[in-house]
This record gives C-alpha cells, structure tokens and sequence, in this order.
C-alpha cells in the first residue's frame, strides 16, 4: 500500500498568515495527489486536485504543488474560515490512501 | 446542478448487516466510478472501495479492511450505488459516504453504529 505521511499534525497560525503542509508519499505517485478541508461535523471537501488544480470555487489563496514525492498545500493570508483539517489523498493506485490529516488552528 | 442522496444509516449488533445507497442526480453516473470513504469519529477518512463503470466492466475493489464482507454494486438505470456490508464489526463504526467523479462530489454521508 502507499503511504501518504503529513506534517505537521497540527498548526497553529494567526488570521493573515502563510501556512504549509507537506504530505510525502511512499512512491512515486505521479500527479495522482489531491487536497481536502475538513471542518467539525461535516465531510471532506475538496480543494486541489492533481497536485495544484483549484476545485471550483476554491479561494485562489490556496495552492498546491510537488517535489519529487513530496507534496504542499499552501495557505497564504489565512482566513478565520480556513481553520480546519485537511487532508491529503493519493490516487494513483488502490487502496487509495489519506494522509493522516493536519489540524490548523487560531493562535 | 449536481445532488448526492444517502440513505439512512442505523445502530447494528455486531455480526449484522446493513446495505446503504446513494442516489446522484445532475450527472451523468453511468460514465463515473463510485468510491465509498467512511470515516470513524475523531479520525480521518479511509477508502472503503469503488466499482467501475459498465465499460470497465463495473470491477471492484476493495479495503483490506473490508474485503470479504464488503460489496459495493451499482444500478445505472436508477443513477444508484449501494454498499452492502455484513459481518459487521464494531470497528466499522464510521460516517459511510458515496463520492465519485475523481472523488469531486460527495454525499453528506450516512452514520452507520455497530453496537450491542
């Protein structure tokens, strides 16, 4: 199976900030990598497909790109809306594998 | 506009079974894979499976977790997809949701207990 490890687990960060989140993958997994936002009692929701493609609607604040196996999710001048969990997702080969998600909370 | 309709879930005895459905509309399901991800509280989703589409010859896949027990089928003449689960364990506790597209859509997802 492919693992998809996440750092950090949480994060704690002020409204205006830049934010990271790195997920690596086991293997070489193409650009089969997608994004998810996650808040308290709700699913998952998408956010970036194939590395960096924006879903629709997604704040053009948020970005996604690749080095090797490792993989980023960028935040730039978070909103209060932002702070959430998010996940990251491979699939490219089954069984499709999440990261173990990163917490991002106020400061 | 794309909808995504879950059925009910419920509280199962553990050993038991229960088959949930999801019902898309606004899409052309016939074309698209469906995945069920089902997500135990406090922690983060796991794919469960997926079925293919009728030109790939609707094949499945499976979780280790629940293979064996698990059987996902869909009926494209009612844009339907169901997860039919027996043996059920108390690990498999967990919000169930249907997604497909290239998990793009999601249903808001259905709470399945397995309790005595």
């Amino acid at each position: 199976d492919i693992q998809m490890t996440q750092s950090p687990s949480s994060l704690s960060a002020s409204v205006g900030d830049r934010v990271t989140i790195i997920c690596r993958a086991s293997q070489n997994i193409g650009t089969y990598l997608n994004w998810y936002q996650q808040k308290p009692g709700k699913g998952p929701k998408p956010l970036i497909y194939s590395i960096s493609s924006l879903q629709s609607g997604v704040p053009s604040r948020f970005s996604g790109s690749e080095s090797g196996t490792d993989f980023t999710l960028t935040i730039t001048n978070l909103q209060p809306e932002d702070f959430a969990t998010y996940y990251c997702q491979q699939t490219y080969a089954a069984p499709i594998t999440f990261g173990q998600g990163t917490r991002l909370d106020i400061k | 506009e794309v909808q995504v309709v879950q059925s009910a879930g419920g509280l199962v005895q553990p050993g038991g079974s229960l088959k949930l459905s999801c019902t898309v509309s606004g899409f052309l399901f016939s074309a698209s894979a469906m995945h069920w991800v089902r997500q135990g509280s406090g922690k983060g989703p796991e794919w469960v499976g997926r079925i293919r589409d009728k030109s790939n010859n609707y094949a499945t896949v499976y979780a280790a977790s629940v293979r064996g027990r698990f059987t996902i089928s869909r009926d494209d003449s009612k844009n339907m997809a169901y997860l039919q689960m027996n043996s059920l364990k108390t690990e498999d506790t967990a919000v169930y949701y249907c997604t497909f597209n290239g998990f793009d859509y999601w249903g808001l997802g259905t709470l399945v207990t397995v309790s005595s």
